[in-house]
């Protein structure tokens, strides 16, 4: 099986533009959890998705979204990025919710926000 | 909130040594993971425990609930597991208590 992928790899945009994420979670993977990691505040999540819908949410900002299509496969986006939305975004599948499943990560999308 | 204390932030050791890092959270938990992290920044899950004790090849990872405590070690550690090792936590089965809550990691270097 395939494992987790993320597109672009790689990614500069400039302050103030948006960008969207793209996930495609393993085959047969219903959920999928996005997570951003920076040097100062480490590894934070983001949301969960599961069969379409939001299942949950940490504090970011409204400026961050998201979406999960009916193949799974699901995107994130940041609209008018700031300088600290630098990060590397990961998101990982799960089969079902992830509450006592294993999760596999992708290789994650690097931002560089200038 | 649950906050997650790994320690030491940093490890070096010679090839060959028992290696242990620590994780400490201060809330009750539904499960605990241990996350492997190479440069470059792949992820891989190791462990999830939610009591007792899990084995796998070299590695070991022991949690005690009442003492809100889990370890990891590496046995006859070796240069390919220079990593870092993240301990998370889920808080409960539903509601925000679900996601997940990350220690800030341990840089493991291994010498040959």
């Amino acid at each position: 099986k395939a494992g987790v992928t993320q597109t672009p790899r790689y990614l500069i945009k400039t302050r103030g533009q948006q960008v969207t994420l793209s996930c495609s979670p393993i085959s047969g993977h219903r959920s999928v959890s996005w997570y951003q990691q920076t040097p100062g505040q480490g590894l934070q999540f983001l949301f969960e998705y599961f069969s379409e819908t939001q299942r949950n949410k940490g504090n970011f900002p409204g400026r961050f979204s998201g979406r999960q299509f009916s193949n799974s496969r699901s995107e994130m986006n940041v609209s008018t990025l700031e300088l600290g939305d630098s990060a590397l975004y990961l998101c990982a599948s799960s089969l079902l919710l992830a509450t006592q499943e294993t999760q596999y990560f992708g290789p994650g999308t690097r931002l560089l926000v200038l | 909130k649950n906050e997650v204390e790994q320690s030491p932030q940093n490890l070096t050791a010679q090839e060959g040594e028992f290696i242990t890092i620590n994780c400490s959270y201060s809330v009750g938990i539904s499960a605990l993971h241990w996350l492997q992290q190479h440069p470059g920044g792949g992820i891989v899950s190791l462990f999830m425990l939610s009591s007792g004790k899990k084995k796998h090849g070299r590695l070991i990872a022991t949690i005690n609930i009442q003492e809100k405590h889990s370890s990891l070690h590496i046995t006859a550690s070796h240069p390919r597991d220079s990593a870092v090792y993240i301990c998370a936590v889920r808080g409960g089965p539903s509601g925000s208590a679900r996601q997940l809550t990350f220690g800030s990691g341990t840089q493991l270097t291994v010498l040959p």
